[in-house]
């Protein structure tokens, strides 16, 4: 049974670029979670994926977007880059009617904005 | 709003040790998730605590819950170098809104 993956692991942008990042849920998850890291801080939720529709979203600019496929997969979208993007960027997929439960993790991928 | 904070900040232990973690959060919970994260990669799922449950053990960690005081501890005990990592208390926001909010994690440092 594959966990969450992601994909790239690592990438590197220059400012005013754009990037997607993609998750794969965890098999039997429909809901998708994306947070951003910091270096020495904790995660922070960004937005949450369900049925294809952003259902929650933490406090981000418009840059960051999101997209759901019907195969429960996920995408993040950053336009504009810049600098303090550069975090890991981590997928979280549980299922819709266990919310409440525990979240299971990607390995993340690391943004560098150069 | 709902925050774990984590303290210490880090800490230091020889191998073979117990390790304590503590978190403190502010409103009512649901309850509250333990996480580890190795080397700035994914979390690891370590164990969840119910608000209605007081001490939680899954191997070589214990978990204690007070609502009372909203905070939890995690104890490590007999620990290893490969428990070497940052721990995360989390906790869902109630509701329909489950997104987990984090502390700033407690590094671990376990020395052979």
């Amino acid at each position: 049974d594959a966990g969450v993956t992601q994909s790239p692991t690592h990438l590197i942008k220059t400012r005013g670029q754009q990037v997607t990042l993609r998750c794969s849920p965890k098999s039997g998850h429909d809901t998708v979670s994306w947070y951003q890291q910091a270096l020495g801080q904790g995660p922070q939720f960004i937005f949450q994926y369900y049925e294809e529709e952003e259902r929650q979203r933490g406090n981000f600019p418009d840059r960051f977007s999101g997209h759901q496929f019907p195969n429960y997969s996920s995408e993040l979208n950053v336009n504009a880059l810049l600098l303090g993007d550069s975090a890991l960027y981590l997928c979280a997929s549980s299922k819709q009617k266990q919310l409440q439960e525990t979240q299971y993790f990607g390995p993340g991928t690391r943004l560098l904005v150069l | 709003s709902q925050q774990g904070e984590e303290d210490p900040q880090a800490l230091s232990i020889q191998e073979g040790e117990n390790a304590t973690m503590n978190c403190s959060y502010k409103t009512s919970i649901n309850n509250l998730q333990w996480y580890r994260q190795n080397s700035g990669r994914g979390l690891v799922h370590l164990i969840l605590i119910r608000s209605n449950e007081r001490e939680k053990h899954s191997g070589r960690l214990r978990v204690t819950l007070d609502t009372s005081k909203k905070s939890s501890s995690l104890l490590i005990t007999a620990s290893r170098a490969a428990d070497t990592a940052s721990y995360f208390c989390a906790t869902p926001y109630t509701g329909a809104n489950s997104k987990l909010t984090f502390g700033k994690g407690i590094t671990l440092s376990v020395r052979p």
